[in-house]
């Protein structure tokens, strides 16, 4: 079965600074790999997402992700962090029909001032 | 703007009463919706899949006698929770797929908090 690891809980970066959010899966087949950020007492809002094709996949409010298969990994990316950027952030798996999506249990980002 | 809504934002019931939470796809047919639950802090977990016509499919451990859903149109489903008690309070939130760019995306409601007194 599919699963994801977000090792990070909780992240504290400066505004400006660079960000990197952790994102290890597992799966058998070809995975199909999401992000979402998810404010407070809100639903969630899909980033990116990765299927097929480059690796280097680019979204929304400058996020990008990056797909490395020999690691099972994931990782989001953001050069410069925002305040607003400031949310929890949740790693996804899924097959290709999406009928099954796995989450990981997300990362607590903390912008400092 | 958003693909996905549910109603109600925020429901607060009493002990033994039913709530019904409604998720609708907007703009877009939805033959296929998601009920998920949220714990505080905590991820999201897959209660339930939504087909449209056809009976709900329920996750390992989650009650169907308890959680009811009904997916009676390509833009509605219906997530009702019955005779709610205090262990019920939580966030649940529903989702829709969009077919996109040859592979499937799933987008999220808003959610809607329940509190069970």
């Amino acid at each position: 079965a599919q699963s994801v690891t977000q090792p990070d809980i909780h992240i504290t970066v400066s505004e400006g600074a660079s960000l990197e959010l952790r994102c290890n899966y597992s799966y058998g087949a070809t995975p199909y790999l999401f992000w979402y950020v998810q404010s407070p007492g809100q639903g969630l809002q899909l980033l990116l997402k990765y299927f097929s094709g480059d690796t280097l996949v680019q979204g929304i409010k400058g996020f990008e992700a990056e797909f490395k298969r020999s690691q099972s990994s994931f990782n989001l990316r953001k050069p410069s962090v925002h305040w607003s950027d400031a949310a929890e952030y949740f790693c996804a798996v899924s097959d290709y029909n999406n009928n099954d999506m796995r989450f990981g249990a997300g990362t607590r980002l903390t912008v400092k001032p | 703007g958003a693909v996905v809504s549910q109603h109600p934002s925020r429901v607060i019931c009493k002990s033994g009463t039913s709530v019904k939470i409604e998720c609708r796809s907007l703009d877009f047919q939805a033959t296929t919706m998601f009920w998920y639950r949220q714990f505080p802090k905590q991820s999201l977990m897959l209660m339930a899949t939504s087909n449209e016509g056809s009976k709900a499919t329920y996750e390992q451990g989650v009650e169907k006698d308890k959680f009811l859903i009904n997916h009676a149109s390509l833009t509605l489903s219906t997530l009702t929770v019955t005779s709610a008690h205090p262990e019920d309070s939580s966030f649940y939130i529903c989702s829709a797929i969009i077919p996109e760019g040859g592979a499937d995306t799933q987008y999220f409601g808003p959610g809607t908090r329940l509190t069970v007194l």
